[in-house]
């Protein structure tokens, strides 16, 4: 079983829905969480950060935290088409390196 | 602007060639990594260091070396060992601490000839 578990997708929706991306994880000891957007061909770009559990908004993005689940979800309120990447989910803070632990990604589509 | 460059950005290796990957970042960061990006397995890390003058081992570094001798580079050598390199590479740098994000580059795409 892998640590972070992420649904590769492709989740295909109409321009304006909202969408919800979800991870699951085992590891108890994850105390922040990211989502993280990429494009094809670049690299990743930091959408959202949170540290333990709870829900942080950022203009249509809302990431959500639930440690009890060991479950984190990313919302997209308005999509667009340019939301259309591949989503990645990252956990850390689980020793005293600096590691991350990176889900596989979530390919989303927004279809105008 | 602040950020992290690689280069080059697609990069072709004979068999038994080693090849070095440039990553750089005036983000003023403590600690930089390398993963590499497979379809369908997400990022996995390869090498990543602290501090100047260290580093670690990541979880697939069979294969790879990397140095840190100067804050703002951290140079990855793919070696003739590692016989199955082609990836997509990605650097990434954060600030010093457990609770810190991770910024990328724009990646290095590695293609065997």
């Amino acid at each position: 079983q892998k640590e972070v578990e992420q649904d590769p997708g492709p989740l295909s929706v109409p321009e304006g829905a909202i969408v919800s991306l979800n991870c699951t994880y085992s590891n108890s000891a994850f105390q922040y969480f990211m989502w993280y957007r990429q494009y094809s061909r670049k690299g990743p770009e930091l959408l959202m950060y949170t540290y333990s559990s709870g829900n942080k908004e950022d203009g249509r993005f809302t990431a959500q935290v639930d440690k009890s689940s060991k479950y984190i979800s990313l919302f997209i309120r308005d999509s667009q088409p340019s939301d259309s990447a591949t989503y990645l989910c990252a956990m850390g803070g689980f020793d005293s390196s600096y590691k991350l632990i990176f889900g596989s990604g979530t390919r989303l589509l927004v279809r105008p | 602007d602040g950020g992290i460059t690689q280069s080059p950005k697609y990069l072709f290796r004979k068999e038994g060639q080693n090849v070095t990957l440039s990553c750089e970042q005036n983000l003023n960061h403590d600690a930089m990594y390398w993963y590499r990006q497979d379809p369908g397995q997400g990022l996995r890390l390869i090498y990543y260091s602290q501090i100047v003058n260290d580093f670690q081992k990541g979880d697939i570094a069979e294969g790879y070396s990397v140095s840190r001798e100067k804050k703002e580079s951290f140079p990855l050598t793919v070696t003739s060992a590692q016989k199955n390199p082609t990836a997509f590479y990605l650097c990434a740098s954060s600030r010093g601490g457990t609770n810190q994000p991770q910024h990328f580059g724009d990646g290095t795409r590695l293609s065997i000839l």
